[in-house]
């Protein structure tokens, strides 16, 4: 079975654009949840989505949304990005017990 | 918000036995987890708790959980160079969906 799959691995955007980040979950996975990395604020929870509809928001301004397809794939967008969003952002799928959730490898994004 | 602490790092010998130690203050955890990261990598699910149990084995890992304190720790046996990592505790409350509220992690350095 594939795991948790994050694209692209890598970005550098400039100050005010905007970034697009896609998740493909474990294939039967309904729940896709994401999560921001930095060194200076840990892991920190921004939001998840179960059949299409937001189930859980973290405490992140309103330039970070997401979205859910019927396939269960995902996709985080950041607007007018600060230098602060540089960060590396997870994605995790849960199946519909929600004891598991299993991680991709992230996607690392740079603001300059 | 709920808090999930842990010590910043923890340096063993190869053969010997680690025992990364957490405290978390939600009450209404119901699954204690832990996950490790290694450089430039996503987390990886070593293994979880339900909150009422107050030990699990798998192969050379051992999670204790005190929850009249609020302690949870993992104890690897035979450490070796390759668990070398960041070990992140989490835990989930009947409160927060599926949300996961992550510790700052552990570095563990395993020395040869």
């Amino acid at each position: 079975k594939a795991g948790v799959t994050q694209t692209p691995r890598y970005l550098i955007k400039t100050r005010g654009q905007q970034v697009t980040l896609s998740c493909s979950p474990i294939s039967g996975h309904r729940s896709v949840s994401w999560y921001q990395q930095t060194p200076g604020q840990g892991l920190q929870f921004l939001f998840e989505y179960f059949s299409e509809t937001q189930r859980n928001k973290g405490n992140f301004p309103g330039r970070f949304s997401g979205r859910q397809f019927s396939n269960s794939r995902s996709e985080m967008n950041v607007s007018t990005l600060e230098l602060g969003d540089s960060a590396l952002y997870l994605c995790a799928s849960s199946d519909s017990t929600d004891t598991e959730a299993f991680f991709g490898q992230g996607t690392r994004l740079t603001v300059v | 918000g709920e808090d999930v602490e842990q010590s910043l790092f923890l340096s063993v010998r190869e053969g010997d036995s680690s025992v990364i130690n957490c405290t978390y203050t939600d009450s209404s955890s119901t699954y204690l987890y832990w996950y490790k990261q290694e450089p430039g990598a996503g987390l990886q699910l070593l293994t979880y708790i339900f909150s009422n149990m107050d030990m699990k084995q798998d192969q050379r890992l051992t999670v204790l959980l005190n929850k009249k304190d609020k302690h949870l720790s993992l104890r690897i046996a035979d450490t070796q160079t390759g668990d070398s990592a960041i070990y992140f505790c989490a835990e989930i409350s009947n409160n927060a969906g599926n949300m996961l509220t992550f510790g700052g992690g552990t570095r563990l350095m395993v020395k040869p």
